[in-house]
């Protein structure tokens, strides 16, 4: 089956630095992916949505200079949270899809705390 | 952005009861996902529903899309604890099909 790594699976940084998260398709090509972010007993809000080659396309009132998102190939999307805040802790999760109709698998996420 | 609505939002059950969760919307769904979390832990796919009034089951679970497609449901039978955790929704959306998710049901079956 289709399989999705993600690391960290937790990360705690100083507040002003930056934190980059990786997810990786394991098995499979994924021609798109997508970030979430979910906030404690609340569901999964998406940020982003990025594919392999191009820019990614954010969610209103989310912050693209700060969350930066590179796509750079078939197997990989980084998400780096820039000069972080402690409320940008949250748990950040990312999904990916071989195209429509394939569905989607998502990553086991990553707690950031921002102290 | 085509909003889901879910509810309820938390439910507290007795082990042995059964209990149903609603997705609704005012529009049209393409198709509609129903997922499980774990704390920690991505969602994971229980079910796609596509074609209006259509049933399926997943052991003592039964999801209906109603024949609009604007409206699932989740019904769950027999609750065991566990069962407990959180319940979300979600239909893909425009042309980058990417999902969008209900706020969520998170259960609780107790002991």
């Amino acid at each position: 089956g289709a399989v999705v790594s993600q690391h960290p699976s937790r990360v705690i940084c100083k507040s002003g630095t930056s934190v980059k998260i990786e997810c990786r398709s394991l098995d499979f090509q994924a021609t798109t992916m997508f970030w979430y972010r979910q906030f404690p007993k609340q569901s999964l809000m998406l940020m982003a949505t990025s594919n392999e080659g191009s820019k990614a396309t954010y969610e209103q009132g989310v912050e693209k200079d700060k969350f930066l998102i590179n796509h750079a190939s078939l197997t990989l999307s980084t998400l780096t949270v820039t000069s972080a805040h402690p409320e940008d802790s949250s748990f950040y999760i990312c999904s990916a899809s071989k195209g429509r109709g394939y569905g989607y698998t998502f990553g086991s996420g990553t707690r950031l705390t921002v102290v | 952005t085509q909003l889901l609505e879910q509810s309820p939002q938390f439910l507290s059950i007795q082990e042995g009861e059964n209990l149903t969760v609603y997705c609704n919307s005012s529009s049209v769904f393409s198709s509609l996902q129903w997922y499980r979390q774990e704390p920690g832990e991505g969602p994971v796919l229980l079910v796609t529903v596509v074609t209006g009034g259509e049933v399926k089951k997943l052991k003592r679970l039964t999801f209906q899309f109603g024949d609009a497609r604007k409206d699932s449901s989740l019904h769950i039978t027999a609750a065991q604890p566990g069962d407990t955790g959180l319940y979300l929704c979600a239909s893909p959306q425009g042309g980058a099909q990417k999902l969008v998710f209900g706020q969520g049901t998170r259960l609780t079956i107790n002991p």
